[in-house]
């Protein structure tokens, strides 16, 4: 069954510091990923998606991730992070047939100002 | 501006009641889905809709039901409220077009307060 893991689910960082929030997924066909951000109070916002073609994709903000396929992940990575980075990080897989989408259970992220 | 649109934003209520969530999907998207949020389970999908029929299932509990019209807006029933209900319910909505790349834009989301 498609699954996805977040490995961190608290990261506390100070600002300017870099940012890396693991995702892995377990499934064994074609996928499409996605980034979200859920900040304080608000819905889901699509940060950056990754369907094909290079497997480096960059984001809204500052945001980029890339595809390892031998390794079953999509890092979010962001090389210096702002107070306003303030969210919780939802990461997303999807089979390419589009019928079922699988959100990880997030990585909230506190920066220090 | 995610263009779905869901009401009501707050809605608080006692156990036992039933209560109907709304949400308009943005405009020329065809799949409507429903997710529940809450701070113990995270963000769990409930059930999704496709031009009309149910399309796929998640860990929805047979005392909810949803549908959608044929004007493409969907609502969601919760019956029988318990307190473990209270959580934020979010509508997404996508073209659901098969085999495409599918992106889900998320509404602002209804909170339900069960009493």
């Amino acid at each position: 069954a498609q699954s996805v893991s977040q490995h961190n689910h608290h990261v506390i960082l100070s600002e300017a510091a870099s940012l890396e929030l693991g995702c892995n997924y377990s499934y064994g066909g074609t996928v499409n990923l996605f980034w979200y951000v859920q900040y304080p109070g608000q819905h889901l916002q699509l940060l950056l998606k990754y369907f094909s073609g290079d497997p480096l994709v960059k984001g809204i903000k500052g945001f980029e991730a890339e595809f390892i396929k031998s390794k079953f992940s999509f890092n979010l990575r962001k090389p210096s992070v702002q107070w306003s980075d303030t969210a919780e990080y939802f990461c997303a897989v999807q089979n390419t047939g589009g019928f079922k989408t699988i959100f990880g259970a997030g990585t909230r992220l506190f920066v220090k100002a | 501006d995610s263009g779905v649109t869901q009401t009501p934003k707050h809605l608080i209520t006692a156990t036992g009641q039933r209560v109907t969530l709304r949400c308009s999907p943005r405009s020329g998207d065809l799949s409507v889905y429903w997710y529940q949020q809450s701070l113990d389970q995270g963000l769990q999908f409930l059930i999704q809709y496709y031009n009309g029929e149910e399309r796929a299932k998640g860990n929805i509990l047979e005392r909810f039901s949803a549908q959608q019209f044929p004007d493409l807006h969907s609502e969601l029933n919760l019956s029988s409220l318990e307190l473990g209900d209270s959580a934020l319910y979010f509508c997404a909505s996508s073209s659901g077009q098969v085999g495409l790349t599918d992106t889900q834009y998320f509404g602002p989301g209804t909170r339900l307060t069960v009493l």
